[in-house]
C-alpha cells in the first residue's frame, strides 16, 4: 500500500526558503508512469495544484511560482522535495504531496503539512 | 489554463436525499475529470476518476457522469458521513486545475 508523508518546518520567516519533504513508502518513485505532485490549500480556501515531477526528472511548476519553486527527487531515498524561495504570507498553506496515477488522477495523498509564514 | 467551475458552492440536504454537484470546464477535457472528497481537517481523497469510475473502497451511492465540458457528481441517499467539501479536477492538460469546491452540509 502506497503511503505518502510530508514533513517541514511549520514556521518560516518572510523572504526565507521553504523546504518540504514527501517520503514515499510502499512504492518506488522510479516506477514509470507516475508523477509526484504538490498541491497547497490556503486557510479556508480551495485546492491549488502547484507542480509535479516525473522519475525522468521532467518537472512543471505553475507560472505564478515558476521563478521561486523547485521540485526534485532523491531516488535513493524515495523522497520528493519542494523548495520555495522568497516566501511571503501568501505562501501560508497546508501543502500536500500526491501521486498521479491512473487516468492522471491524484489517487494517493499524504496527510499534509501546514506551513505558516510569519516573522 | 483550463478553468473549472463548480456549482453550487454550498448546499444543505437531509439524510437520504439525492445530491448533485456540477462541474464545467472552460474547454473540452475528454474524460480527464476527477472528483475528490475532503472531510474537515483531512486530506482530500479520490472519489471518482475518469468522470465515472468509482475509486477503490468508495461507497456505491457515489456516482459520476458527463463528458466534454460538463460533468456531475451524484450522491444517492446522502449519509451523515458525507459531510465534506467536494472538488472536481481536470488532468487533460497542465497545469492541473481544481474547481473551487462545493461544501455539503447535513440538515
Amino acid at each position: 500500500q502506497v503511503q505518502l508523508q510530508e514533513s517541514g518546518p511549520g514556521l518560516v520567516k518572510p523572504s526565507q526558503t521553504l523546504s518540504l519533504i514527501c517520503a514515499v513508502s510502499g512504492a518506488s518513485i522510479t516506477r514509470d508512469g507516475f508523477s509526484w505532485n504538490w498541491i497547497r490549500q490556503s486557510p479556508g480556501k480551495g485546492l491549488e495544484w502547484i507542480g509535479y515531477i516525473f522519475y525522468s526528472g521532467r518537472a512543471y511548476s505553475i507560472p505564478s511560482l515558476k521563478s521561486r519553486l523547485t521540485i526534485s527527487l532523491d531516488t535513493s531515498k524515495n523522497l520528493v522535495f519542494l523548495n520555495l524561495t522568497s516566501v511571503t504570507a501568501a505562501d501560508t498553506a497546508t501543502y500536500y504531496c500526491a501521486r498521479e496515477g491512473g487516468y492522471s488522477s491524484l489517487n494517493v495523498w499524504g496527510p499534509g503539512t501546514t506551513v505558516i509564514v510569519s516573522s | 489554463d483550463i478553468q473549472m467551475t463548480q456549482s453550487p458552492s454550498s448546499l444543505s440536504a437531509s439524510v437520504g436525499d439525492r445530491v448533485t454537484i456540477t462541474c464545467r470546464a472552460s474547454q473540452g477535457i475528454d474524460g480527464y475529470l476527477h472528483w475528490y472528497q475532503q472531510k474537515p481537517g483531512e486530506a482530500p481523497k479520490l472519489l471518482i476518476y475518469a468522470a465515472s469510475s468509482l475509486a477503490r473502497g468508495v461507497p456505491s451511492r457515489f456516482s459520476g457522469g458527463g463528458s466534454g465540458t460538463d460533468f456531475a457528481l451524484t450522491i444517492n441517499s446522502l449519509q451523515p458521513e458525507d459531510l465534506a467539501t467536494y472538488f472536481c479536477q481536470q488532468s487533460s492538460s497542465t497545469p492541473r486545475t481544481f474547481g473551487q469546491g462545493t461544501k455539503v452540509e447535513i440538515k
